[in-house]
């Protein structure tokens, strides 16, 4: 079965300082990716999502990932993390070749130290 | 522009009881999802429909009905509610996934259900 994998349950960092979210997957095709943020109370935000083409997506919020295929892994960056970016961050993949039926990861909890 | 409005969002329900989750979207967007949040989990598809009139099964859809007899409204059924279902239910709409760069899903901000 498919799934998707997101190591760290937890990252702290500076602000101000540059960001790496870890996403991997299993599929034997090329997937369709996506990266969601989730504020406090809030519902999920589209960060980008990778379908074809460059391997490296640039999304909202200064975001941008970037697909190995060699490595089924889809991290996440952020050159300089401000405060406000402190959110649950959930990597998916669609199901198969399905655009719209997701498999999500268990999250990434980010904390932004002051 | 509302975009996808979630109804109620608080609610507790005693074990076996049912209710109704309320889900409506005011962009036409054809495909509507119901996913389910457990505490320290991602999401998980109960159900979508890509059109008024078309349902099927996500990941979880045991102990969950849903209908979509408009475009704009996706409600979800808990029949016989049991423990298990405590959870964050979230309904989203996409325009059309997989179509281009320039298409997401909005989500709704969710609806917290307690079963005890």
């Amino acid at each position: 079965a498919q799934s998707v994998t997101q190591p760290d349950i937890h990252i702290t960092v500076s602000e101000g300082a540059s960001l790496e979210l870890r996403c991997n997957y299993s599929y034997g095709a090329t997937p369709y990716l996506f990266w969601y943020v989730q504020s406090p109370g809030q519902g999920l935000q589209l960060l980008l999502k990778y379908f074809s083409g460059d391997t490296l997506v640039q999304g909202i919020k200064g975001f941008e990932a970037e697909f190995k295929r060699s490595q089924s892994s889809f991290n996440l960056r952020k050159p300089s993390v401000h405060w406000s970016d402190a959110a649950e961050y959930f990597c998916a993949v669609g199901e198969g070749d399905s655009s719209y039926k997701l498999i999500f990861g268990s999250g990434t909890r980010l904390l932004v130290r002051p | 522009n509302a975009g996808v409005t979630q109804t109620p969002k608080f609610r507790i329900l005693k074990i076996g009881q049912s209710m109704t989750l309320q889900c409506t979207q005011d962009m036409n967007h054809n495909y509507m999802y119901w996913y389910r949040q457990d505490p320290g989990m991602g999401l998980k598809l109960i159900y979508y429909s890509v059109g008024a009139g078309i349902t099927d099964k996500g990941e979880v859809p045991n102990g969950y009905n849903v209908s979509r007899s408009t475009t704009e409204d996706f409600p979800l059924r808990l029949e016989l509610a049991a423990p298990s279902q405590t959870s964050v239910y979230f309904c989203a709409s996409d325009s059309l996934p997989g179509q281009g760069l320039d298409t997401e899903a909005f989500f709704g901000q969710g609806t917290r259900l307690t079963v005890v």
